[in-house]
């Protein structure tokens, strides 16, 4: 079993709609919960960055953490064509490390 | 994130070559990881190195690979001999304090062993 689980997608929704995209962790002890955003042929792009568990927002993107079911959550709202990309989940023991676990990325496409 | 630098973006190899990879990181910042993104597979750390030190090679395979960040140029991750699991995207990332969470990736160089 892999120490995090992401959907590989591809994900398809209209344009507008609002995104959920999940990670799941077997590891109770990761406390720093991130979400990349992956363009074709570029290099992942922090979006969000969490500690322990509850929401945090940002614009159209909010992230969610539940410790206790070990599930992280991005949700987009008014998704938009510029937001297709992969979505990489990664998560971490402690603050500041470099040793993030990342899961494989769900591939989004937003459609026009 | 462009401004972390990785060339070449494609590299094709023949099984037994050595494949040379470098990566400039961010003006400013002197310290430098690397992953490795094998397909279906999540990003791995690899190394973490500053200038002229090795700080964490815990992710790196023990043989044909090694690291070096040297005081002037660029970062250089060299794989010898090569073989085709070696294939893979690596990518470089920077940061310009030690325990900084965000990481600023390149855009990679896909490695092709054939």
């Amino acid at each position: 079993q892999k120490e995090v689980e992401q959907d590989p997608g591809p994900l398809s929704v209209p344009e507008g709609a609002i995104v959920s995209l999940n990670c799941t962790y077997s590891n109770s002890a990761f406390q720093y919960f991130m979400w990349y955003r992956q363009y074709s042929r570029k290099g992942p792009e922090l979006l969000m960055y969490t500690y322990s568990s509850g929401n945090k927002e940002d614009g159209r993107f909010t992230a969610q953490v539940d410790k206790s079911s070990k599930y992280i959550s991005l949700f987009i709202r008014d998704s938009q064509p510029s937001d297709s990309a992969t979505y990489l989940c990664a998560m971490t023991l402690t603050s500041g490390t470099y040793k993030y676990i990342f899961g494989t990325g769900t591939r989004l496409k937003v459609l026009a | 994130n462009a401004d972390v630098m990785q060339n070449p973006r494609h590299l094709v190899r023949r099984r037994g070559q050595e494949a040379r990879l470098r990566c400039s990181p961010m003006k400013g910042h002197s310290h430098v990881y690397w992953y490795r993104q094998l397909p279906e597979e999540g990003l791995k750390f690899m190394v973490y190195l500053q200038k002229e030190n090795i700080i964490d090679e815990s992710g790196m395979p023990k043989e044909r690979f090694s690291a070096e960040f040297p005081k002037e140029g660029p970062s250089i991750l060299r794989i010898q001999q090569v073989v085709r699991g070696d294939s893979a995207a690596y990518f470089c990332a920077s940061s310009p304090w030690a325990t900084n969470e965000k990481l600023f990736f390149g855009s990679g160089t896909q490695l092709s062993v054939l």
